[in-house]
């Protein structure tokens, strides 16, 4: 089972600064990495695919970067509405048993 | 507009059962590998188990060790997860989510992450 790790825990950052995010994969997931945001109550919403690519509607604010076992995602000029937990999710192995990782909040500094 | 839909959620003793439905709209089911994911109060996300567009393969994450149940209806445009032998940590939001789905002139490339996702249902299982 590929392992992913994502750090910090919990990110303290002020409206319209930057937050990155990192994620760890135990072994190269290629670019095979997506990222989710979730907040309070609601499901999940992909936000980024194949390590880089904005899923449909997602702001430009929003990125990602990365290869094989690190990744980032970076939020510019954080808005009240970005305030909620990021997950990663590696989908590279095969039989596709994707794993996730443990998530960092993202919260008001 | 594109749609999930779970149900089937509620109280259980431990080692009960409980069927889970997801009933969906919007997009070709029966194209598309479909997933189960559950959270845990408090807690992050856990891929429980997937299966492919026509039933015939089925994945589930090691640690169930047997004791849940994927399939899909593609007539029904529903997908299930049965669960039996519950436990105390089996305790959770279990979310339907439709796997990503890449479609050219003439072929399908799928893919293991997930584009859309239901609300969710709740399986608390306490006696």
């Amino acid at each position: 089972e590929i392992v992913m790790t994502q750090s910090p825990a919990t990110l303290s950052v002020s409206p319209g600064d930057r937050a990155t995010l990192s994620c760890g994969a135990s072994q190269s997931v290629r670019s095979n990495l997506a990222w989710y945001q979730q907040k309070p109550g609601q499901p999940p919403r992909l936000l980024i695919y194949g390590a880089s690519t904005r899923a449909s509607g997602i702001p430009a604010r929003f990125s990602g970067s990365g290869s094989e076992t690190e990744f980032t995602l970076t939020i510019s000029g954080l808005q009240s509405e970005d305030f909620a937990v990021y997950y990663c999710q590696q989908y590279s192995e095969w039989p596709p048993r994707v794993t996730f990782g443990g998530g960092t909040k993202v919260e008001i500094k | 507009e594109v749609q999930l839909v779970e149900s089937g959620g509620g109280l259980v003793q431990p080692g009960g059962s409980l069927r889970l439905s997801c009933v969906v709209s919007g997009f070709t089911f029966s194209n598309h590998w479909m997933s189960w994911v559950r959270q845990a109060p408090g807690k992050g996300l856990e891929w429980v188990a997937n299966i492919k567009q026509d039933g015939s393969e089925k994945y589930y994450v090691d640690s169930l060790k047997g004791r849940f149940t994927i399939s899909r209806d593609n007539a029904k445009n529903s997908v299930y997860l049965q669960m039996d032998s519950l436990r105390a940590e089996d305790t959770a939001v279990y979310y339907c989510a439709r796997n990503y789905l890449r479609e050219g002139a003439g072929y399908f490339h799928h893919y293991y992450y997930m584009d859309v996702w239901g609300k969710g249902t709740t399986v608390t299982v306490s006696s």
